[in-house]
């Protein structure tokens, strides 16, 4: 069974500068979130989907944040624009029932 | 507001027990975590344990719970090298099972 698919891997951009970030979750994962990691840090939930449906967005900072599941399944995280305290890993899980949750490899951004 | 605590360090040496605790707040009646983030990679599930057990035996792996004192721990018996990582401990939220929230973590290193 593949795992859940993030890209990019790595990515560096300057302050004001706008990034996306992709996921591909575990198919048959209705259930996706987005995390994001500072170093040092345990992660910390952004957004939740439940299939094309937003359950939890109230720690996304909406001013500069977005994400989207528009068909249910793959998923985006955009940042616009980036600031430097955005810099940290952005971590994608998926969950077939709302419990044990899969992540992905994540997105280190670095933002300078 | 519900916060997960770990101490931030542990070292053992090698062939030794490790022992990694986590204070919580609060958590709904579900799943409590144990997951392992390795260097550049995403988090993995190491273990959990059901609300209503107070252990958890998994091969080398012994989870604790303690629930009156909102305290987990997570064991590891015969450490070795390939357990050098970072442990998070993850507890569901009160208001929602679906959500957990993570500990900072704490970062084993094995001594020779």
């Amino acid at each position: 069974e593949a795992g859940v698919a993030q890209s990019p891997r790595y990515k560096i951009i300057e302050k004001r500068q706008s990034v996306a970030f992709w996921c591909n979750p575990i198919s048959g994962h209705a259930t996706l979130y987005w995390y994001q990691q500072i170093l040092g840090q345990g992660p910390k939930l952004l957004i939740q989907f439940q299939n094309n449906g937003v359950v939890d967005d109230s720690q996304l900072p909406k001013d500069r944040f977005s994400a989207e599941r528009l068909k249910g399944v793959d998923s985006t995280l955009k940042i616009q624009p980036a600031k430097l305290e955005d810099s940290a890993v952005y971590l994608c899980a998926s969950s077939l029932s709302g419990t044990e949750q899969f992540f992905g490899p994540g997105t280190r951004l670095t933002v300078l | 507001g519900e916060d997960v605590e770990q101490s931030l360090f542990l070292s053992v040496r090698e062939g030794d027990s490790s022992v990694i605790n986590c204070t919580y707040t609060d958590s709904s009646s579900t799943y409590l975590y144990w997951y392992k983030q390795e260097p550049g990679a995403g988090l993995q599930l190491l273990t959990y344990i059901f609300s209503n057990m107070d252990m958890k035996q998994d091969q080398r792996l012994t989870v604790l719970l303690n629930k009156k004192d909102k305290h987990l721990s997570l064991r590891i018996a015969d450490t070795q090298t390939g357990d050098s990582a970072i442990y998070f401990c993850a507890v569901p939220r009160y208001s929602s099972a679906s959500k957990i929230i993570f500990g900072s973590g704490t970062r084993l290193s094995i001594r020779p």
